[in-house]
């Protein structure tokens, strides 16, 4: 199993600032991945992330727009840039085991 | 683009009755998981199927997937409120290793 951990829980921010969530892991895995959950709204994943190479992004989403770390096997970030309105969301990191998938508990983030 | 559909978007019963909800792709799917979202919580996995035609219990809950292997259900027998929730699948299609995940079925059961 996996217990993953996102800092911080949400967040309300003014339009233009960035935020950056934080997700651990504790235990080492080789591919974290960040998804984007809009209110009422299904789950759409955002990029994956491996250690020790840039992540891969889908399509609509850029690194420019949404830089992500990942140092090592149990920590990534996820930066939100340059904030608008309509970047309002749940934000979840999530890791695949061979057995199964676990996601975060998520940052809700409001931008005002 | 990818897209996994899911049918109904919204279900209302009473306690004690039957639910399903369906799910379906346009390609075949190397295989499906099923999560369940608690208002206000994150996704949690109930199962992954892979096989053609498989079919998974797990207490009041029956999963299966198609012999194509494009389409799933979840049936819930005997609605309980504690099963109230959001119900998505998600699936990889071809040789992807992207979770593509359906829009998900909101139940909400009436005591």
């Amino acid at each position: 199993s996996a217990v993953i951990s996102q800092k911080p829980s949400r967040d309300i921010c003014q339009r233009g600032t960035s935020l950056t969530i934080q997700c651990q892991v504790d235990s080492q895995v080789t591919m974290m991945f960040w998804y984007r959950q809009q209110p009422g709204q299904s789950l759409t994943l955002i990029a994956t992330a491996n250690q020790g190479s840039e992540a891969t992004y889908e399509s609509g989403f850029v690194i420019d727009k949404f830089p992500i770390s990942r140092p090592n096997l149990t920590f990534s970030t996820l930066t939100v840039s340059n904030m608008s309105p309509e970047d309002s969301s749940i934000y979840l990191c999530s890791v695949e085991t061979p057995l199964e998938q676990y996601f975060g508990p998520g940052t809700r983030l409001t931008v005002t | 683009g990818q897209q996994v559909m899911q049918i109904p978007q919204y279900q209302h019963v009473q306690e004690g009755e039957d639910f399903t909800t369906y799910c379906n792709s346009s390609t075949t799917l190397s295989n499906i998981q099923w999560y369940k979202q608690r208002p206000g919580g994150h996704p949690v996995f109930l199962i992954q199927l892979v096989k053609s035609g498989e079919v998974k219990k797990q207490k009041r809950l029956t999963f299966q997937f198609g012999e194509a292997k494009k389409n799933s259900s979840l049936h819930i027998t005997a609605t309980q409120t504690t099963d109230v929730g959001t119900y998505f699948c998600a699936g990889k299609q071809g040789g992807s290793e992207k979770l593509v995940f359906g829009k998900g079925t909101k139940l909400t059961v009436n005591p």
